[in-house]
């Protein structure tokens, strides 16, 4: 069954560093995601992505943040300069349209650790 | 503004029913979700109900929505060890993005 995945699964790094997530969407999906979830704390949207384009952002998603699809298979969500509150599990999520009722699926996450 | 509140934890005997309970505030949302999440993977969609039901049967799963309370709850008949997780409640907003709660943990006592 086809799935989402992300790498790193954990990724540990220095305040002011940039980090990258990865995430490999559904083959045929069109829509992308990015959520997080900071321990203890409700899962949170951060952005949307689609035709090469942010679709909706939410106010968490500063200039730090940026998402790209470099290729035909990977989605980045990028940090530029971490922050202590950074450190979070990062969803990524897929889906086949846009519309309602388009499930949208996630992948493991990766656990972002900011020292 | 848009919250999704459900207790924390809870805690059942194997072979009885688990119910899990949420609330929200935005009643625009149009379809009401509910997510499980096993150690160390991603969120899995388990069952979803649109907001003109009151309720929907999936197996083991019932979902009770009182759209005028903005309550929404999840029945897992017949709770097995398997069903330990944590469990989401979420609503879609537009077409982008969709609002969590901070999720329920179920914990199965033998």
């Amino acid at each position: 069954e086809p799935e989402v995945t992300q790498t790193p699964s954990h990724q540990v790094t220095q305040m002011g560093q940039e980090v990258i997530l990865r995430c490999v969407p559904i083959s045929n999906h069109l829509y992308f995601y990015w959520y997080r979830q900071i321990l203890g704390q409700k899962v949170e949207f951060l952005v949307s992505f689609y035709n090469n384009e942010i679709s909706e952002k939410s106010e968490i998603f500063d200039d730090q943040f940026s998402v790209e699809r470099p290729d035909g298979s990977n989605f980045t969500l990028k940090i530029r300069s971490t922050k202590l509150e950074d450190s979070a599990m990062y969803f990524c999520a897929s889906s086949e349209g846009g519309a309602l009722y388009n499930e949208q699926f996630f992948g493991p996450g990766t656990r972002l650790t900011v020292l | 503004g848009e919250d999704v509140e459900q207790s924390l934890f809870l805690s059942v005997r194997e072979g009885d029913s688990s119910v899990i309970n949420c609330t929200y505030t935005d009643s625009s949302s149009t379809y009401l979700y509910w997510y499980k999440q096993e150690p160390g993977a991603g969120l899995q969609l388990l069952t979803y109900i649109f907001s003109n039901m009151d309720m929907k049967q999936d197996q083991r799963l019932t979902v009770l929505l009182n759209k005028k309370d903005k309550h929404l709850s999840l029945r897992i008949a017949d709770t097995q060890t398997g069903d330990s997780a944590i469990y989401f409640c979420a609503e879609k907003m537009g077409d982008d993005k969709i609002i969590f709660g901070k999720g329920t943990r179920l914990h199965i006592l033998p």
